[in-house]
């Protein structure tokens, strides 16, 4: 089944201390980019990547990182979380031509940062 | 700036009535649209793309594109109660190579039966 996958889906953590949300899509994908998505504001990018080793920020990137080594894999990292960073994150890839842009998202990680 | 704007509703129809949802956009060079639906604490999922003025049709879904006036609507006819969920209408920014795309907020739809 084609997919995109994201682990955890739930969170909780302590300001300060590093975690990684990692996500995995199976379709060969090139395009993957990392949302956040908080009531009132929308979904917003934080990262993405045109392929493997080719990364870029996204709209908000203050406090993330990503790594890009394996075409499937595209993880997130909060070196020092902070309570701001309390939000819902989603993973999407894609495929298609500039116009039949068809974006594929992951299930979500509901992370609290306390 | 790039801007999607949508009513964010909430959007309240019948059972088996059109629910209408609109969304303008600011960039005029834009090209692609898409419309999303998101259940609660789900992720987005994909209804409909469209990029040529006029409208398009797939099952009880229609989107209409006017570029002219900036202007991207979904129609959903035989509305049901599983259609209850916040649209997304998204645009593609055609700036750079990121192929990002430029959501709104969401109209909230409400279906009663």
């Amino acid at each position: 089944e084609a997919q995109v996958t994201q682990n955890p889906r739930y969170l909780i953590t302590v300001t300060g201390k590093k975690l990684t949300v990692t996500c995995s899509q199976n379709m060969n994908h090139e395009y993957m980019s990392w949302y956040r998505q908080d009531p009132g504001l929308g979904l917003r990018q934080i990262y993405y990547s045109m392929n493997v080793e080719v990364t870029d920020k996204g709209d908000v990137p203050e406090g993330y990182k990503v790594s890009r080594k394996e075409k499937r894999n595209f993880p997130l990292i909060l070196e020092s979380p902070s309570p701001n960073q309390t939000s819902l994150y989603f993973c999407a890839s894609s495929v298609g031509g500039r116009r039949q842009e068809t974006q594929y998202f992951g299930p979500g990680t509901r992370l609290l940062v306390l | 700036q790039k801007e999607v704007e949508q009513n964010s509703g909430p959007l309240s129809v019948p059972e088996g009535a059109i629910a209408s949802l609109n969304c303008t956009y600011s960039d005029r060079g834009s090209q692609s649209f898409f419309w999303y639906r998101q259940y609660s604490g789900k992720s987005p999922e994909l209804i409909m793309f469209i990029y040529s003025n006029g409208d398009k049709e797939d099952g009880r879904f229609t989107a209409q594109l006017n570029k002219a006036s900036q202007y991207v609507s979904l129609l959903i006819r035989d509305s049901q109660p599983s259609d209850s969920a916040t649209y997304l209408c998204a645009v593609r920014d055609n700036a750079g190579n990121n192929r990002k795309l430029i959501w709104g907020l969401g109209t909230s739809l409400a279906v009663n039966p």
